[in-house]
């Protein structure tokens, strides 16, 4: 099965940037959304297609995909950023979730 | 306003059963797919199972095919999952989720509910 591996952690000082990965088999070729989710909360969705944003979501939020790693960028990161992020493609028609990074922002 | 709502958690022993319920409102339920998600207290997200607009396509992780079965209503607006054999691993939040885009089954959830809680237990 697909396979999707995402760092545990990552931290960051506000006004920097948070560089979050997401690596699997020949990623590249697939198409990568990433959600946000904070605690008690239900996930967001935060990039769709590798790189849009859906309405409503900042323009700090961004991503890209290519070859084994997809990455999702907050720029200019806030202390409201500090959640968990997952990463999600599909394969072979079954969806596959990273296994999330916890962002906290110093 | 889309708003998704699911019930019918709750405390149920290894080997039971459990039917959960997520209604959907302020969208045309009957053009997209549905899939169920959950949630391992202080886990990840798992994808559980998924049904297209007419119940045309379903899908199942492994984890939960022969135990677990996903209906639609589209006439009452409402998404089901009928959990059999139930297991201690199967204790989560689970979440029904709503596609982006009319009657695509393999896309993004751009809408959440805010889930129901399964605890499979002795």
């Amino acid at each position: 099965s697909y396979v999707l591996t995402q760092p545990p952690s990552v931290s960051v000082a506000p006004g920097q940037t948070a560089r979050i990965t997401c690596g699997g088999n020949n990623i590249g070729s697939k198409s990568v959304h990433w959600y946000q989710q904070k605690p008690g909360q239900a996930p967001v969705l935060v990039v769709y297609d590798d790189s849009d944003r859906p309405s409503g979501i900042p323009e700090r939020f961004s991503g890209s995909n290519s070859g084994n790693t997809a990455t999702l960028t907050i720029s200019r990161v806030e202390a409201g950023d500090e959640a968990d992020y997952y990463c999600q493609v599909w394969d072979s028609s079954l969806c596959v979730f990273g296994g999330g990074t916890k962002l906290t922002v110093l | 306003e889309v708003q998704l709502v699911e019930s019918g958690g709750g405390l149920v022993q290894p080997g039971r059963s459990l039917r959960l319920s997520c209604a959907a409102s302020g969208f045309t339920f009957d053009d997209y797919a549905m899939h169920w998600v959950r949630q391992a207290p202080g886990k990840g997200l798992e994808w559980v199972s998924g049904i297209s607009w007419n119940s045309g396509s379903i899908g199942y992780a492994d984890s939960v095919k022969g135990r677990f079965t996903i209906s639609r209503d589209n006439a009452k607006n409402s998404l089901y999952l009928q959990m059999n054999s139930l297991r201690a691993e199967d204790t989560a939040l689970y979440y029904c989720a709503k596609v982006s885009a009319p009657l695509r089954f393999l896309e993004w959830f751009d809408y959440w509910g805010q889930g129901t809680l399964v605890t499979v237990s002795s």
